[in-house]
């Protein structure tokens, strides 16, 4: 399995502003989920991209995977104090194994 | 709206304790996954199983044990605690390759 590496490590944004998370990541995959935990929580599911997309939406959200560059990026749109939380990719090469990176740490701050 | 339950939520033991931290999920799911995290850091997965009868370890070497004796159960189990596994514990499981449903974590403390 591999883990994809969030960049940046922590973000600081105000209210109402977009936030721009990137993920890299090394071998081939079958789909990039992207999730998101608040403090002392366990993940929640954002967004699950196949490797045959190039786009995704939910809601505020966006997903974006350039499977040429092995990256993917998370835009949160008209951010809010809500959105404050750790933010993780995780490649799925194979459907078993699952593994997370260091996560971005977003504040949105009011 | 996960059904994936993880008991208890807080320990606090003494050194030397054996414990199991239970994980149970009700939607079926052939995947279960054990994650050790401490606060602010990353996720390391300790051990998954594909399903019935079936375990591996993960990518942190872990001194803990697994078993999965029915679908819905992934019980963690540490024989004899020690305060470096003082950490936050997160089950989790999945149908196929699927996204991940998380339970709330098992805070351990080790005195």
């Amino acid at each position: 399995s591999q883990q994809g590496e969030e960049d940046p490590q922590a973000l600081s944004i105000q209210e109402g502003e977009n936030a721009t998370m990137n993920c890299s990541y090394k071998t081939s995959i079958n789909n990039l989920q992207w999730y998101r935990q608040n403090s002392g929580r366990g993940l929640v599911h954002l967004i699950l991209i196949r490797s045959n997309e190039r786009e995704k939406h939910s809601g505020r959200l966006r997903v974006t995977l350039d499977t040429s560059k092995k990256s993917s990026s998370l835009l949160i749109t008209a951010s809010r104090a809500a959105d404050t939380a750790s933010y993780f990719c995780a490649p799925d090469t194979s459907g078993s194994r699952l593994t997370f990176g260091e996560g971005t740490q977003l504040t949105v701050n009011p | 709206e996960a059904d994936i339950y993880q008991t208890p939520r807080y320990l606090v033991i003494g050194t030397g304790k054996k414990i199991t931290l239970e994980c149970s999920q009700t939607m079926g799911h052939d995947k279960m996954y054990w994650y050790q995290q401490d606060p602010g850091m990353e996720l390391h997965l300790i051990h998954y199983s594909y399903g019935v009868n079936s375990t591996e370890k993960g990518d942190l070497s872990s001194e803990s044990t697994v078993s999965r004796i029915r679908t819905e159960h992934f019980p963690l189990t540490l024989e004899s605690a020690r305060p470096s596994h003082t950490s936050q514990y997160l089950c989790a499981s999945r149908q196929g390759g699927e996204k991940l449903f998380f339970g709330s974590g098992t805070q351990l403390s080790v005195l």
